[in-house]
């Protein structure tokens, strides 16, 4: 059963266009919603993350969307750059306490190739 | 000062050997992780601890055994290593219970 599907697998955008990857889960026990982008060769860093209380969270070009009804949740690039081409992953989180105490789950993962 | 670091960052080895990996956070995180990425860079949680005590242990084989000796500290033993094992490994620390925050550089398993 995967917990959380990320589409799409790939991505290409034109420098300066919108990027937009999707995710929805299927656990409403989850309570933390990260986003990672990570370069070839290298660890995943932590991007942007929101909590369901939010409908929205932005950092600089980075847009974190939430449909918490929908269960599902977005990330837009604005003003996409070269720069930003690299594999994204969403990942949901359980609660800090409890069963599992802040396992997140990760989608699959979204190859975005920004032309420039 | 690398806030979590792992090594080997390669490890190329026959089949049936054992072989460690460690990694060390110098951030004051308590949780710790070992991920898997696989060819596909899926990644899957294989393990977590909380101060040395371990959290989440995921459907993993027996042949895989963490060690905490200390907080700052989460290092991955593997047994009799088979062709399947290959793959990147990933640790990662965080504030107490949160998701991973920080991650290693990897460490690319080859088992041949």
């Amino acid at each position: 059963q995967q917990q959380v599907k990320q589409s799409p697998q790939s991505l290409i955008v034109q420098k300066g266009g919108i990027s937009i990857i999707n995710c929805a889960y299927e656990n409403t026990a989850f309570d933390y919603f990260p986003w990672y982008q990570q370069f070839p060769g290298k660890g995943p860093a932590l991007l942007i993350a929101i909590r369901p209380d939010v409908s929205e969270k932005k950092e600089g070009r980075f847009t974190i969307s939430f449909n918490k009804s929908a269960k599902q949740f977005s990330l837009h690039i604005m003003d996409s750059q070269p720069g930003d081409s690299a594999t994204y992953f969403c990942a949901a989180s359980r609660p800090m306490r409890g069963t599992n105490a802040g396992k997140s789950t990760f989608g699959d993962g979204t190859t975005l190739t920004v032309k420039p | 000062d690398t806030a979590v670091s792992q090594t080997p960052k390669y490890l190329v080895t026959q089949m049936g050997n054992d072989k460690s990996i460690k990694c060390e956070q110098n951030l004051g995180h308590d949780t710790m992780y070992w991920y898997k990425q696989d060819s596909k860079k899926f990644l899957k949680i294989m393990f977590s601890y909380n101060n040395k005590e371990l959290i989440i242990n995921e459907t993993v084989p027996n042949r895989f055994s963490p060690k905490s000796p200390d907080k700052a500290h989460l290092n991955l033993h593997i047994n009799s290593l088979e062709l399947g094992d290959s793959a990147v490994y990933f640790c990662a620390s965080s504030q107490r219970y949160r998701p991973p925050a920080f991650f290693g550089q990897g460490t690319r398993l080859t088992v041949v």
